[in-house]
């Protein structure tokens, strides 16, 4: 089985600008989680999808935002992009009742 | 609210054990995990335990979990210098599919 893939693997944005990261999950993963990875924060959660709906969220502003496709490949959207932004943005999959979350490898968004 | 600490650094010689610590705040928690992540990739996890056992054991790990003083701790046995890398704990809350993780431990593994 593939694991989580992650497009693309390394982006550079301005500031102001908007970015839009792809997460496609093992396949039968019908969750997603995103989480935003940086030095100062750490791991922090984003939020989670499951059959196209949002079933949680995290503390983060609304310039972050998400779906979920019914393939249940999921994107990520930031817009208005902030030099704060710039982090490894994770996301991971599991089955329905699984206890197991994989994550992918990242995606490295820098913002200058 | 949640909270999960781990220490920030352990050194250790090859074929030595390594024991990594964490502590939890979450009495809710169902499981509690580790997961490694080594230079610029993601996060793999390596194990995981639920609330209502003790210790785990999957290979050359073993995982003990104190639930009445909320503290977990990750044995590596005869670790190797591919071991060195940040591991990290996290915990699920019983309400939530969402993971708590804590700031994460260096392991480095000299020769």
């Amino acid at each position: 089985k593939a694991g989580v893939t992650q497009t693309p693997r390394y982006l550079i944005k301005t500031r102001g600008q908007q970015v839009t990261l792809s997460c496609s999950p093992i396949s039968g993963h019908r969750s997603v989680s995103w989480y935003q990875q940086t030095p100062g924060q750490g791991l922090q959660f984003l939020f989670e999808y499951f059959s196209e709906t949002q079933r949680n969220k995290g503390n983060f502003p609304g310039r972050f935002s998400g779906r979920q496709f019914s393939n249940s490949r999921s994107e990520m959207n930031v817009s208005t992009l902030e030099l704060g932004d710039s982090a490894l943005y994770l996301c991971a999959s599991s089955e329905v009742k699984n206890t197991e979350a994989f994550f992918g490898q990242g995606t490295r968004l820098t913002v200058v | 609210g949640e909270d999960v600490e781990q220490s920030l650094f352990l050194s250790v010689r090859e074929g030595d054990s390594s024991v990594i610590n964490c502590t939890y705040t979450d009495s809710s928690s169902t499981y509690l995990y580790w997961y490694k992540q080594e230079p610029g990739a993601g996060l793999q996890l390596l194990t995981y335990i639920f609330s209502n056992m003790d210790m785990k054991q999957d290979q050359r790990l073993t995982v003990l979990l104190n639930k009445k003083d909320k503290h977990l701790s990750l044995r590596i046995a005869d670790t190797q210098t591919g071991d060195s890398a940040i591991y990290f704990c996290a915990e699920r809350d019983s309400g939530y599919s969402t993971l708590t993780f804590g700031k994460g431990t260096m392991l480095l593994v000299s020769p």
